[in-house]
């Protein structure tokens, strides 16, 4: 199975600070990488796909980028709404895999 | 609007039997695999398997294959997981998800998640 690294699994941060996740797959993957957001106890929302395409109706302010088997989420301006789990999932190899999650908490 | 509404909690003992469900609608049910996902309490999201209501092939992940089973009516747009004697390690909440377009995709509609508790 392909190994997703996220790293951090916890980030501290202000509200209006600037957050970057990054997500490392163990080979290649190509852009077949999404990115989701959990708050607790609701269920995961797609936030972004193909790497850096944003789902309709999510904010400007996160963005998604690759190099190589390197994957990059970035939060500009962290909003209240943000402080959540988020995790990356690769989905060019069976099975489908995600990484072990980025826990976003107030500072 | 696509939702995907899952049936309710489960409280079950180690050995029974259990089937959950998760019903589709806003779209042609046919026309998009559904998977399902499995999140352990406190730990994070693991692919159990996924099928595809049209003509209800099936594909599991490994881990899972021969512990759950999969599968779907398309008369009533209704995908369902299965396990024919519970242990305490299934306990975890079940999201069932979308393939927006092929068996390899990401997920664009989550399930609100069923919680499912085995004791003994």
């Amino acid at each position: 199975d392909i190994q997703m690294t996220q790293s951090p699994s916890t980030l501290s941060a202000f509200v209006g600070d600037r957050v970057t996740i990054t997500c490392r797959a163990s080979q290649s993957i190509s852009s077949w990488l999404a990115w989701y957001q959990q708050r607790p106890g609701k269920a995961p929302k797609l936030l972004i796909y193909l790497a850096s395409i944003l789902e309709s109706g999510v904010p400007s302010r996160f963005s998604g980028s690759k190099s190589g088997t390197e994957f990059t989420l970035t939060i500009t301006s962290l909003q209240p709404d943000d402080f959540a789990t988020y995790y990356c999932q690769q989905y060019n190899t069976y099975p489908h895999t995600f990484g072990g999650g980025t826990k976003v908490e107030i500072k | 609007e696509v939702q995907l509404v899952q049936s309710g909690v489960e409280v079950k003992k180690t050995g029974e039997s259990l089937k959950i469900s998760c019903k589709g609608s806003g779209y042609k049910f046919t026309s998009n695999w559904i998977g399902w996902v499995r999140q352990m309490p406190g730990k994070g999201l693991e692919w159990m398997g996924v099928i595809n209501p049209g003509d209800s092939d099936t594909r599991y992940n490994p881990s899972f294959q021969g512990q759950v089973t999969i599968s779907a009516d398309k008369s009533i747009g209704t995908a369902y997981l299965q396990w024919g004697s519970l242990k305490a390690s299934d306990t975890a909440v079940y999201y069932c998800v979308r393939h927006p377009n092929t068996l390899m995709d990401y997920f664009d509609y989550w399930g609100q998640g069923t919680l499912v508790t085995v004791s003994s």
